[in-house]
C-alpha cells in the first residue's frame, strides 16, 4: 500500500515564476494538508483540504492556493515566486474519522533562484 | 491559537545511554499531542501520540511520552538509545477541532559510538 505520493521530488524555478506541486494521499484518507519547511525549522502549517474544500489556512499569502480533486489528490500552487519560497513541500494525508496523526510525504525540494 | 517550543535544538548523547527530548505547548483549548521523527531527506513519520486516557503513551521501537497538563509539557524519553534513533524530532500539537497541527522547531537528535 503506497503511502503518500508527492511529485516532482525536485524543483529549481526563477524568480518570478509559478509552481505546481501534487500529492496523491495514502489510499482511504480523505484530508490532505500542505506544510513548508525551511532548512533547519519546523513544518510551518499552509492549509487542509477536505471535501474539495479548504477548511483552515495559515500564515501564508494569496500566492499559495490549492485544490483537491474528487480523488482527494491536490496540489498546491504558488505564483510570483520570491527567493525566500525556497525550501521543502510537504503533503499530509489522513482520514477524518481516524485519529489526527498524519501520514507525511517525502516532500518536494523547491529552490528559487 | 496555540504554540509549541522544544527547548533544546541539539542533544548529542553516547549509545546505549537515556534521552529525553523536551516539549512545552500553549493553548487556550484542549489539544492533542505528537511527537513525530524526521530522518535526512525524507518526510515526517509520526512516532506517538496523545489523544486521550492514560497520560503515558509509546511507540513500537521503545520511545515514550508523559502528556503533563499541569505543566503544558510532553517530554520525549528513551531508556537506552541507538545509532539508528539519530534523525530530527518534531514535537506537535493540534486543536481538538483537527485542523491545524502546529509544529515545533525540532531537536536534532545525535547519538554518538
Amino acid at each position: 500500500d503506497a503511502g503518500v505520493t508527492q511529485s516532482p521530488t525536485h524543483l529549481i524555478k526563477t524568480r518570478g515564476q509559478q509552481v505546481t506541486l501534487r500529492c496523491s494521499p495514502k489510499s482511504g484518507h480523505d484530508t490532505v494538508s500542505w506544510y513548508q519547511q525551511a532548512l533547519g525549522q519546523g513544518p510551518q502549517f499552509i492549509f487542509q483540504y477536505y471535501e474539495e474544500e479548504e477548511r483552515q489556512r495559515g500564515n501564508f499569502p494569496d500566492r499559495f492556493s490549492g485544490h483537491q480533486f474528487p480523488n482527494y489528490s491536490s496540489e498546491l500552487n504558488v505564483n510570483a515566486l520570491l527567493l525566500g519560497d525556497s525550501a521543502l513541500y510537504l503533503c499530509a494525508s489522513r482520514h477524518t474519522g481516524q485519529g489526527y496523526g498524519y501520514t507525511f510525504g517525502s516532500g518536494t525540494r523547491l529552490t528559487v533562484v | 491559537a496555540q504554540s509549541v517550543t522544544q527547548l533544546d535544538s541539539q542533544v548529542p548523547v553516547f549509545e546505549e545511554a537515556p534521552v529525553e527530548l523536551r516539549c512545552n505547548y500553549s493553548s487556550s483549548v484542549s489539544v492533542y499531542l505528537f511527537w513525530y521523527v524526521q530522518y535526512p531527506n525524507q518526510g515526517l513519520q509520526l512516532l506517538l501520540k496523545y489523544l486521550s486516557g492514560s497520560t503515558l503513551v509509546e511507540s513500537i521501537n521503545g520511545f515514550e511520552a508523559e502528556f503533563n497538563k499541569s505543566q503544558t509539557s510532553f517530554h520525549l524519553r528513551k531508556p537506552s538509545v541507538h545509532i539508528s534513533d539519530t534523525a530530527e524530532y518534531f514535537c506537535a500539537v493540534t486543536n481538538t477541532g483537527g485542523f491545524k497541527t502546529i509544529f515545533g522547531a525540532g531537536t536534532r537528535l545525535f547519538v554518538k559510538a
